[in-house]
């Protein structure tokens, strides 16, 4: 079965990159499927970052996208994240997923996220 | 750009059934077949229990249901027990390259 795992350095200085891993165990991430991250605010709820597929194309939420950068190690079997500038609001759990995407309507539309990562606390402080 | 919007809390009690809203608009939940719920228990990862509206995942039992009617989707949890006691959030796609969370709903079992 599909697990997803999230490794990273649980603190960021502000202003700095925080960067985060997602090792895929039980599936070949060159096989295909996008691939995912979500954050959670302590207290609040899920926001999309953004999503990658193996071959390159990509789909980042808007509001994030200038600070975002994802990249697919195949050879390591694992995804990875970079977010750039961070401050306190950047402050929360990221997640890692499987996504699911569906060709319609011209564009690969998201379908769903399955499964998820157990997820890991980023704190952006000084 | 807001969140697709949940009711804060919702709750029932043992055994009964409850009904959880996702509003939307006409070019989120209104357009796309894609909404999906999660359940979330506390300090846990998110777990998909509909996709598509109102397919099941295996394993997710058939006390979830999902539907959609206009710009407003709903999960209904029939004949509730004490491990649905959670968040819950729904998600859409908003435009061919977005895609949102609702706010979450908190679902107490009384």
């Amino acid at each position: 079965q599909v697990q997803l795992q999230e490794s990273g350095p649980g603190l960021a200085r502000p202003s700095e990159t925080l960067s985060l891993t997602c090792m895929v165990s039980g599936y070949s991430i060159s096989s295909g499927y996008y691939w995912g991250w979500i954050r959670q605010p302590p207290g609040e709820g899920l926001e999309w970052i953004g999503s990658l597929h193996q071959s390159g194309n990509s789909y980042y939420n808007p509001s994030l996208k200038s600070r975002v950068t994802m990249s697919v190690d195949t050879f390591n079997n694992h995804f990875s994240l970079k977010l750039s500038s961070v401050t306190a609001a950047d402050t929360a759990v990221y997640f890692c997923a499987r996504e699911w995407r569906h060709y319609d309507s011209g564009a690969y539309l998201h379908g769903r996220f399955d499964p998820w990562g157990q997820g890991t606390l980023v704190t952006v402080s000084s | 750009q807001s969140a697709l919007t949940q009711p804060p809390s919702a709750s029932g009690s043992l055994g009964q059934s409850v009904t959880i809203s996702c509003s939307g608009t006409s070019s989120d939940v209104g357009y796309y077949k894609y909404v999906s719920w999660y359940q979330q228990h506390p300090g846990k990862a998110p777990k998909l229990i509909i996709y598509e509206v109102n397919r099941r995942p295996s394993g997710v039992p058939d006390r979830f249901s999902g539907s959609k009617s206009g710009n407003t989707a709903t999960l209904t949890v029939s004949g509730l027990q004490v491990e649905d006691e959670a968040e819950y959030y729904c998600s859409s796609n908003v435009g061919t390259n977005n895609l949102m969370f609702g706010g979450g709903t908190k679902l107490t079992v009384l």
